[in-house]
């Protein structure tokens, strides 16, 4: 079973703030996607990437697949309330139609 | 719109008793999913369609079965729940793997 690793898994921070969440793996996925969560919710689609090294910005947040396709990063400039929730990564192969989620970051942004 | 849709929402049934989540998407997509979502645990993958009458087992697949007989619908279905299956359970589809998945709203399940 392949693993992805989240850091942190609770993140709370101010309006205004910067913040960058991980996701960590041994093994190589053919894409990676990032998803972010409401209470009572199903996890909606914020980016999918599946080039090592791409980057992908989308408004305040920015996206980045490590060359290896291993790894992947989120990073949020100037969060705002409406940024809270859990952010949730995936790594799936494409070939063999698994996927693997990450345990998930708690993001809380106080006004 | 396009959109995943499972029922029921919620549901409550005693140990033993067959049960069917269903669970259906009108975006003509090939690959269906099911999770299940446990505190701590993450989403964990139960079962996954490639296409009508293609499904195969993912990483939790002991205790659920599933058929895929057309593509919009792909049923979840618990031949004798036990109280460990106790949990928030998921569909999602998307137009193939890794394409990004769109997801229903969730059932929360409770087996007593």
């Amino acid at each position: 079973t392949q693993l992805l690793e989240q850091s942190p898994q609770f993140l709370s921070i101010q309006e205004g703030e910067n913040l960058t969440v991980y996701c960590n793996s041994s093994s190589v996925f053919s894409s990676l996607q990032w998803y972010r969560q409401e209470p009572g919710e199903g996890p909606v689609l914020l980016v999918t990437v599946v080039t090592g090294g791409e980057v992908k910005k989308l408004k305040r947040l920015t996206f980045q697949f490590g060359d290896a396709r291993k790894d992947s990063s989120l990073h949020i400039t100037a969060a705002q309330p409406g940024d809270t929730g859990l952010y949730l990564c995936a790594g799936v192969n494409t070939n063999a139609g698994k996927s693997t989620f990450g345990d998930g970051t708690t993001l809380t942004v106080k006004p | 719109e396009a959109q995943v849709t499972q029922n029921p929402r919620y549901l409550i049934t005693v140990t033993g008793k067959k049960l069917t989540v269903t669970c259906s998407q009108n975006m003509n997509h090939e690959y269906m999913s099911w999770y299940r979502q446990d505190p701590g645990l993450g989403l964990r993958q139960i079962y996954y369609s490639m296409n009508v009458e293609v499904t195969d087992k993912g990483d939790v697949p002991e205790g659920y079965k599933v058929s895929r007989k057309e593509k919009r619908n792909f049923p979840l279905i618990l031949e004798s729940p036990s109280p460990n299956q106790t949990s928030l359970y998921f569909c999602a589809s998307s137009f193939r793997p890794g394409g990004g998945y769109t997801f229903g709203s969730g059932t929360r399940l409770t087996v007593v």
